[in-house]
């Protein structure tokens, strides 16, 4: 069964530096999400990605986040300027569209420190 | 504004005991739902959806889901739960709009099981 992936699995950064988070959607599959869970919280929306724009994102979404298809394959989320509030797990999930399954990556943990 | 609530954070059933997790919703129209498992450091694995048709669904490692709109609750059921459905069990509804169809996520029940 085709999976999504997600580099690296763990990430460590100091504080005000710029990270990249990979991932490989599903390759037919064309609308695409990132989603991010703080430990001990719940799982929450971070955007939406359609045709090569942002269709929606969340207040958590800041001017800090950029995502991007670069080649038609990947799907990256940047996040420019970390603070030690990022530190969470990031999971990628993607779906062919409408009410379809959403198939979620393994996740990043991406610590801030 | 869509939610999900999870009312119990923790339980612990013994191995071999039914197990009901509850999770209730609010949403304005005809929701979507899922019941996503997460094991220790993995991601999420889908149990069950419900589009719509039959209330009463079932998914993968024998767990079952039955959607009931009177009472906006989606709550998932195994007769005999086993060791290794150890983990956290999220809920959660589809917000589709636009271009977009956005999970909102419970808060997630941790499940003990008892030998």
């Amino acid at each position: 069964e085709p999976e999504v992936t997600q580099t690296p699995s763990h990430q460590v950064t100091q504080m005000g530096q710029e990270v990249i988070l990979r991932c490989v959607p599903i390759s037919n599959h064309l609308y695409f999400y990132w989603y991010r869970q703080i430990l001990g919280q719940k799982v929450e929306f971070l955007v939406s990605f359609y045709n090569n724009e942002i269709s929606e994102k969340s207040e958590i979404f800041d001017d800090q986040f950029s995502v991007e298809r670069p080649d038609g394959s990947n799907f990256t989320l940047k996040i420019r300027s970390t603070k030690l509030e990022d530190s969470a797990m990031y999971f990628c999930a993607c779906h062919r569209g409408g009410a379809d399954t959403q198939y979620f990556g393994p996740g990043t943990r991406l610590t801030v420190l | 504004a869509q939610s999900v609530t999870q009312p119990d954070i923790h339980i612990t059933v013994s191995e071999g005991a039914s197990l009901e997790l509850r999770c209730n919703y609010s949403y304005g129209a005809t929701p979507y739902l899922f019941w996503y498992v997460q094991s220790p450091g993995q991601g999420l694995q889908l149990l069950l959806k419900y589009f719509s048709g039959d209330t009463l669904v079932q998914g993968i490692k024998g767990f079952e889901a039955e959607f009931k709109r009177s009472q906006s609750s989606f709550n998932l059921r195994k007769p005999s739960v086993h060791w290794s459905d150890a983990a956290e069990y999220f809920c959660a509804v589809g917000a589709p709009s636009g271009a977009t169809n956005k999970l909102i996520f419970g808060t997630g029940t941790l499940l003990a099981v008892q030998p």
